[in-house]
């Protein structure tokens, strides 16, 4: 069976601060994409990152990086001296190869105060 | 453009009513879907349609159906509405049934039924 688990289920830092969202899969397949979605208090979600099985590398874009992790089947999400504007629910999510929709993990809730 | 637009955005009406909501792509994808956000920001996915054909169809009560009529377009028909079908319905559209570029997603479809 495939899953996703966001353990954290509400985070609230101060601005400025850094911020880890963790997200932990299940998947028997050797293909695989991962992805983090952000859904703001507007409602919409809002794709953010993509990351195939095969490429472990860690991703930097501005403010947010990922770190990839196959031996503990994780895809962490860090925001580095978070704003305001960070605040939002965001989604991590699995598609397997032998899947044919995306399994969504129930969502951290950050909270970035001034 | 708007690439994926759900219609209405909101929707208040009251148990035992039937209701449609639509949605339309204009990316020219193969697969469309529709997923709801409960309470708890939990997604869960209902349905599935590659190019008109139903791919997936979850546990989801047969007072949902739905209907594509072309490719770029998902409807869903909700028959006698119940106080727990109050949710966010979320359409969206991939590429293909294999989302290994993740989901579009349209701006969502807030039900309250009263």
């Amino acid at each position: 069976a495939q899953k996703v688990t966001q353990a954290q289920t509400e985070i609230s830092v101060v601005e400025k601060e850094d911020v880890t969202l963790d997200c932990v899969y299940e998947t028997r397949d050797t293909t695989y994409y991962l992805f983090w979605y952000k859904q703001p208090p507007s409602g919409e979600l809002v794709f953010l990152i993509r990351r195939n099985s095969f490429d472990e590398q860690n991703e930097i874009s501005g403010r947010y990086s990922w770190n990839f992790q196959k031996s503990t089947s994780s895809f962490n999400f860090t925001i580095t001296a978070s704003q305001v504007v960070d605040s939002a629910v965001y989604f991590c999510a699995l598609n397997g190869g032998s899947q044919g929709n995306l399994i969504f993990g129930k969502g951290t809730k950050l909270s970035v105060k001034p | 453009d708007t690439a994926v637009s759900q219609t209405p955005k909101y929707l208040v009406t009251q148990m035992g009513n039937d209701k449609s909501i639509k949605c339309e792509q204009n990316l020219g994808h193969d697969t469309m879907y529709w997923y709801k956000q409960d309470s708890k920001k939990f997604l869960k996915i209902m349905f599935s349609y590659n190019n008109k054909e139903l791919i997936i169809n979850e546990t989801v009560p047969n007072r949902f159906s739905p209907k594509s009529p072309d490719k770029a377009h998902l409807n869903l028909h909700i028959n006698s509405l119940e106080l727990g079908d109050s949710a966010v319905y979320f359409c969206a559209s991939s590429l293909n049934s294999y989302p290994s570029y993740g989901y579009t997603f349209g701006s969502g479809t807030r039900l309250t039924v009263v």
